[in-house]
């Protein structure tokens, strides 16, 4: 099956500017995350979606961010105005309800100048 | 926030040595997994071990959990090169979350 697809794969913007993070899923994965990577770091999650519905948003920065998952399959996570600090690599992960292991996408790397 | 510490941060070893890795982590979990990460990758799956295993295996993957210490150890046996990589524990303390480790950076070299 083919595996979690993410893009772009790298994006340079200048603070201020906004940007935004495409993720596809793999077929039958209900369960999608956002993850954010910081150099050095394990991931931490942004954002959990079961199907439609954010069931775990706790993590992520309301003023700046935002993500949707309209029809339950893929995802976009938009970050405007974006932060110096908001380097860092933002991972998608997926996976089915019953099951507790998680596929991970290649990341998007941002670099904000 | 990460619940899990991973020591050590960085390993070197040589083609067909051991490798150990701890981590420990600070709350009640349902289960514990470890991932790798090669450079400029996504995370692979590795294992999971349940709140009430104690030792798995996985081809020359093998991990221990104690509970009680609220500690995890992944011993890679026979290392290769193509080990190199970041690995990661990660706590599932609710169903369909994880909390991960800042990892340590495994080099093995030829």
């Amino acid at each position: 099956e083919a595996g979690v697809v993410q893009s772009p794969r790298y994006k340079i913007i200048e603070k201020k500017q906004p940007v935004a993070f495409w993720c596809n899923p793999i077929s039958g994965h209900n369960t999608l995350y956002w993850y954010l990577q910081n150099l050095g770091q394990g991931p931490e999650l942004l954002i959990r979606y079961e199907n439609e519905e954010a069931v775990d948003d706790s993590q992520l920065p309301k003023d700046r961010f935002s993500a949707e998952r309209l029809k339950g399959v893929d995802s976009t996570l938009k970050i405007q105005p974006a932060e110096l600090g908001d380097s860092a690599v933002y991972l998608c992960a997926s996976k089915r309800e019953v099951q507790e292991t998680q596929y991970f996408g290649p990341g998007t790397r941002l670099l904000v100048l | 926030s990460q619940q899990g510490e991973e020591d050590p941060q960085a390993l070197s070893i040589q083609e067909g040595e051991n490798a150990t890795m701890n981590c420990s982590y600070k709350t009640s979990i349902n289960n514990l997994q470890w991932y790798r990460q090669n450079s400029g990758r996504g995370l692979v799956h590795l294992i999971l071990i349940r709140s009430n295993e104690r030792e798995k295996h996985s081809g020359r993957l093998r991990v221990t959990l104690d509970t009680s210490k609220k500690s995890s150890s992944l011993l890679i046996t026979a290392s290769r090169a193509a080990d190199t990589a970041s690995y990661f524990c990660a706590t599932a303390a609710s169903y369909g979350k994880l909390t991960f480790g800042q990892g340590t950076i495994l080099t093995v070299h030829p």
